[in-house]
């Protein structure tokens, strides 16, 4: 079972539309985020939930609004695509830090998104 | 505010020659340090981390990375560099978690190359 999955893996669409990326994670974890990673490669978060509550917001244009309907989901809908906000997304979870356990992070496997 | 930099966007060696990827951080309060790979079009895999126990830590894939604060590094190391080996590699840094997650901030990554 893919532990973080994302979908859909490419997505192909013109400026202006709405599109939506899908992350699910199975492994209980408490936080899920959604990191960008641009055309150099540079990885920024974006946004961060735990336990469906907004923690983190990186000053990421309204354009782009996640939505947590549980603990395990954490989506992204972006409106009026334009050709800069194509990139590769990557969803990622961690689990809070309890006694006798590691703390880290797993990373989906990404959504290329290029705005034509 | 933390921050991470990698030293050399671009490392080529030899196969069966030491691999020296260099990482040097900066944080107000002790950090817990990350070394992730990205192979091509692949998502984040996670090779090691610190977070506050051993200073010298084994990660998979036979690399090992060490905490050194008195100057502030944590530089990947492996042996005997395989073909394998070739991808991109980022350094990470973070708080330590306290409950509601904590983002990841990454360096600007380094292609490793790994030559016949």
């Amino acid at each position: 079972d893919t532990a973080v999955s994302q979908t859909p893996k490419y997505l192909v669409t013109q400026m202006g539309n709405d599109k939506s990326i899908k992350c699910e994670q199975n492994l209980g974890h408490d936080t899920m985020y959604w990191y960008k990673q641009d055309s150099k490669k540079f990885l920024k978060i974006m946004f961060s939930y735990n336990n469906k509550e907004l923690i983190i917001n990186e000053t990421v244009p309204n354009r782009f609004s996640p939505k947590s309907p549980d603990k395990a989901h954490l989506n992204l809908h972006i409106n009026s695509l334009e050709l800069g906000d194509s990139a590769v997304y990557f969803c990622a979870s961690s689990q809070d830090p309890r006694p006798g356990q590691g703390y880290g992070y797993t990373f989906g496997s990404g959504t290329r998104l290029t705005v034509v | 505010a933390q921050s991470v930099t990698q030293l050399g966007s671009h490392v080529s060696v030899s196969e069966g020659a030491l691999v020296l990827l260099r990482c040097n951080y900066s944080s107000s309060v002790p950090p817990y340090l990350f070394w992730y790979v990205q192979y091509p079009n692949q998502g984040l895999q996670l090779l090691l981390k610190y977070t506050s126990a051993a200073t010298l830590v084994k990660g998979i894939n036979g690399f090992e990375a060490e905490f050194k604060k008195s100057e502030t590094s944590f530089h990947l190391t492996k042996p005997s560099a395989h073909m394998s080996d070739a991808a991109e590699y980022f350094c990470a840094v973070s708080d330590q978690p306290t409950g509601g997650g904590n983002k990841l901030t990454f360096g600007t990554g380094t292609q490793l190359k790994v030559e016949l």
